[in-house]
């Protein structure tokens, strides 16, 4: 596709229901992240694939958190048992193989996950 | 701890002001560069990067920023801002040691007073 496509663009869901996030990267992006970006916070890190292999789960928060990527395309972001402090806007962003060559990353423009 | 530090949380200027937003780091080796920026409602956005060369690299825009090695900074800068730069402005490094993983800093909002 053109961009980098995230679904759904919004969420809200009930304290400890597991919700699933959505990233369709670029065509051809063989490198896939997954932030999450918090009030006040910045941009946290949570993973990184390199075609369907996670070579960097470092930033994943809990084991509530789980990612895969099938066909080195789409990648899911589960949450299991979902929390309040897990309200934030996850971003998912592709790029080539080294980033800093091309334009860095393209970022989708994120799911806003709420917990009430 | 390594980190990428952004001083200025909260920046408010009248159009045609200067601007120039911080960024340090503390990664000792390599590194990459990058400013992205967020405008209300729209997905990150590469303004300008830096891996080499010249350190002082032009983006989009009208934005520059340099980098300043012995100092670990590389500050954004616009020599006259518009309405429409309106936006979060996020700093980010890539230390070459450690492959594609990008730290990012905590973000600067910028707001423009017509």
């Amino acid at each position: 596709g053109a961009g980098v496509s995230q679904s759904p663009s919004n969420k809200v869901t009930e304290k400890g229901k597991d919700v699933e996030l959505r990233c369709d990267p670029i065509s051809g992006h063989t490198a896939l992240y997954w932030y999450r970006q918090s009030l006040g916070q910045g941009l946290e890190f949570l993973i990184y694939f390199q075609g369907n292999s996670a070579p960097d789960k470092s930033g994943l928060p809990s084991d509530r958190f789980s990612a895969e990527r099938t066909g080195g395309s789409v990648s899911t972001l589960t949450i299991q048992r979902t929390q309040q402090e897990d309200s934030a806007v996850y971003l998912c962003a592709s790029s080539f193989p080294f980033p800093h060559l091309d334009y860095g990353y393209t970022f989708g423009s994120g799911t806003r996950l709420t917990v009430v | 701890a390594q980190s990428v530090s952004q001083h200025n949380h909260h920046v408010i200027l009248s159009e045609a002001a200067s601007l120039e937003l911080g960024c340090n780091y503390s990664y000792g080796g390599t590194v990459n560069l990058f400013w992205y920026v967020q405008y209300p409602g729209q997905h990150l956005q590469l303004l300008l990067k830096y891996f080499s060369g010249d350190p002082l690299v032009k983006g989009i825009k009208g934005f520059e920023a340099e980098f300043i090695k012995s100092k670990f900074s590389f500050n954004l800068r616009k020599p006259s801002v518009q309405w429409s730069d309106t936006a979060e402005y996020f700093c980010a490094v890539n230390p070459t040691n450690t492959g594609n993983q990008f730290y990012f800093g905590t973000g600067t909002s910028l707001t423009v007073i017509p």
